[in-house]
């Protein structure tokens, strides 16, 4: 059971270069989200995917799409990457059945340069 | 739009202390309620939730919810080096189970 993985863990790319980060998860959960996470800036809400087959805007959005592959993988992808989406990416997952709780993968680290 | 505020930090105590990490969230329909640890370069883990008024205890760790005031707490007894993390609070409601994460408070705890 490996619970939330997250490919790649590091991952430098050039202003306008397009790349997928990806997420899956082994544990049936039906609710999965990518955040970002900057220095002084906590975590922010990107996409989430309450369940199989949709797909919402959270907090910051703007310059990323998602795909909700099926139950177990959610993607994020950057179609023109720009210097303010380096960042770490993480992705996590949730039951979503009565009293629940997020649980997060390792992250992505991107730089954007 | 939904805020969760924490104590700016940072929070420097001594082995065996007591830590004290605040947070106060702005939405009164929110139902639960989380203290995440964050190691440097690691990814955030559940160490706590609570979900009504009061008091919840698990171990050396303490979580504290006053609905009426919007105020979460965790109190850290017998404070450890190992305990030297960022604390996140987060706040969540509704049937997408979003939360809403405060910016975190970094805990040093010296030998």
């Amino acid at each position: 059971n490996a619970g939330v993985t997250q490919t790649p863990k590091f991952q430098v790319l050039k202003t306008g270069q397009s790349m997928t980060l990806q997420c899956a998860q082994d544990m049936n959960h039906n609710s999965m989200y990518w955040y970002r996470q900057d220095p002084g800036m906590g975590l922010r809400l990107i996409y989430y995917s309450a369940s199989e087959g949709t797909t919402d805007k959270g907090e910051v959005p703007n310059g990323y799409n998602v795909s909700r592959l099926n139950k177990r993988e959610f993607s994020l992808r950057l179609e023109s990457a720009a210097p303010s989406q380096t960042s770490v990416y993480f992705c996590a997952s949730i039951r979503g059945q009565g009293h629940d709780t997020q649980y997060f993968g390792p992250g992505t680290r991107l730089t954007v340069l | 739009q939904k805020e969760v505020e924490q104590n700016s930090g940072p929070l420097s105590v001594p082995e065996g202390a007591i830590a004290s990490l605040n947070c106060t969230y702005s939405d009164r329909g929110s139902q639960s309620f989380f203290w995440y640890r964050q190691y440097s370069g690691k990814s955030p883990e559940l160490i706590m939730s609570i979900y009504s008024n009061g008091d919840q205890e698990d171990g050396r760790f303490t979580a504290q919810l006053n609905k009426a005031s919007q105020y979460v707490s965790l109190l850290i007894r017998d404070s450890q080096p190992s305990d030297s993390a960022t604390y996140l609070c987060a706040v969540g409601g509704g049937s997408n189970y979003k939360l809403t994460f405060g910016k975190g408070t970094l805990l040093t705890v010296n030998p």
